[in-house]
């Protein structure tokens, strides 16, 4: 049963430290998605990668965050320096035309 | 205003009853997603919609691309229903670009 998978599931961390955030896109989807939810925001979109291309990173601050996907095995997502504002959970989704699956998340805590 | 409207924000409702949620868009679209999310944080792809009706199991999902809105039925509904349920949008050619949530329906249902 394929599935996303996410690394770590929870990240408790102190302002200013780096967090990098992994993720391990369903064999064969050419397009990988980096979300963010928070209970004021909702779900946003943060970047998404098309065969491994990022295609729109709008969504990120891009004096702290990246994203990159070094091989189309890995996406990762890192923060830094954290601030208590990035706590939330980080959702990767990856899918083909017409589809989209999510990760479990990652439950991110910057104190 | 969001370009993504659900209604309503909660709804609680005794086991075995009809249930409608409803999302409002105000964009010109390529799709629209049903997603459900857990109380344990994780997301399911329900259904991808462009037109018309699908079906799945006590689940309906239905759109009307000239009024700008879609619908979402449960049929005999069930405490396992209680959930999240979150409508998106995507705006490219093809449905499995970036999407644009809605803040979601908070389902419970009274056994």
């Amino acid at each position: 049963d394929a599935r996303v998978t996410q690394t770590p599931r929870h990240k408790v961390t102190e302002m200013g430290q780096e967090v990098t955030m992994r993720c391990q896109p369903i064999l064969g989807h050419n397009t990988v998605f980096w979300y963010r939810q928070t209970m004021m925001q909702g779900l946003e979109l943060l970047a998404y990668f098309r065969n491994r291309a990022p295609l729109d990173d709008s969504g990120m601050p891009k004096d702290r965050f990246s994203a990159e996907m070094p091989d189309a095995t890995l996406a990762t997502l890192k923060i830094q320096p954290s601030e208590p504002r990035d706590s939330a959970v980080y959702f990767c989704a990856s899918g083909r035309p017409g589809e989209q699956y999510f990760g479990p998340g990652t439950r991110l805590t910057v104190t | 205003k969001n370009e993504v409207e659900q209604s309503p924000q909660n709804l609680t409702a005794q086991e075995g009853e009809f249930i409608t949620i409803n999302c409002s868009y105000s964009v010109g679209i390529s799709a629209l997603h049903w997603l459900q999310q857990h109380p344990g944080g994780g997301i399911v792809s329900l259904f991808m919609l462009s037109s018309g009706k699908k079906k799945h199991g006590r689940l309906i999902a239905t759109i009307n691309i000239q009024e700008k809105h879609s619908s979402l039925h449960i049929t005999a509904s069930h405490p396992r229903d209680s959930a999240v349920y979150i409508c998106a949008v995507s705006r490219a050619n093809f449905g499995n670009e970036k999407l644009t949530f809605g803040t979601g329906t908070r389902l419970t249902i009274i056994p």
